[in-house]
């Protein structure tokens, strides 16, 4: 049982570089999300997926794009990255959005030059 | 500002300590969860707690809910170093709130 499965592990981009990271989730939850972690900001949402074929910004949305591919697949795309996007993602799932408990995958370090 | 405020941010402590890191609002919240990081890692729930002044144990891992549901406490008995990592108190509230998470205390626990 995988749980949430995120790729790459890491990643370093140019400035104005695009990428897209990705999301699955073997768990059959309605709920996906992607937070960012910064040292003593603690985990901050970007946006999220309350079921498949919805999303929503989060608190820090800018910059960022999502694809809900399905049921199981949630992708974060950055576009035209850019140092402030230095940080480490988190993808995470859940039964739904009624404060269910969030699993998270293992996180994938971007860093942008 | 951040909605949740922990303390403290860093903690090292010999094992065998006791300790309580504490959970802050300024708002009343429906719910509030504990995640336990370890580097390199995802976060992992540890607890759920949702009535005011509710006390839930797991081993030697005791927390509180304000009987206000606005703070919230995780008092560790006889510290282990298996302890060890970044420890999270996560909000919503309201029941469709998205969660809110704190910025974390970093615990050491030294052998």
């Amino acid at each position: 049982n995988a749980g949430v499965t995120q790729t790459p592990k890491f990643q370093v981009l140019k400035t104005g570089q695009s990428m897209t990271l990705q999301c699955a989730q073997d768990m059959n939850h309605n709920s996906m999300y992607w937070y960012r972690q910064d040292p003593g900001m603690g985990l901050r949402l970007i946006y999220y997926s309350a079921s498949e074929g919805t999303t929503d910004k989060g608190e820090v949305p800018n910059g960022y794009n999502v694809s809900r591919l399905n049921k199981r697949e949630f992708s974060l795309r950055l576009e035209s990255a850019a140092p402030s996007q230095t940080s480490v993602y988190f993808c995470a799932s859940s039964v739904g959005t009624d404060n269910s408990p969030l699993h998270f995958g293992n996180g994938t370090r971007l860093t942008v030059t | 500002t951040q909605l949740l405020e922990q303390s403290p941010q860093f903690l090292s402590i010999q094992e065998g300590e006791n300790l309580t890191v504490y959970c802050n609002s300024s708002s009343v919240f429906s719910s509030l969860q504990w995640y336990r990081q370890e580097p390199g890692e995802g976060p992992v729930l540890l607890v759920t707690v949702v009535t005011g002044g509710e006390v839930k144990k797991l081993k030697r891992l005791t927390f509180q809910f304000g009987d206000a549901r606005k703070d919230s406490s995780l008092h560790i008995t006889a510290a282990q170093p298996g302890d060890t990592g970044l420890y999270l108190c996560a909000g919503a509230r309201t029941s469709y709130d998205k969660v809110i998470f704190g910025p974390g205390t970093s615990l050491s626990v030294i052998p």
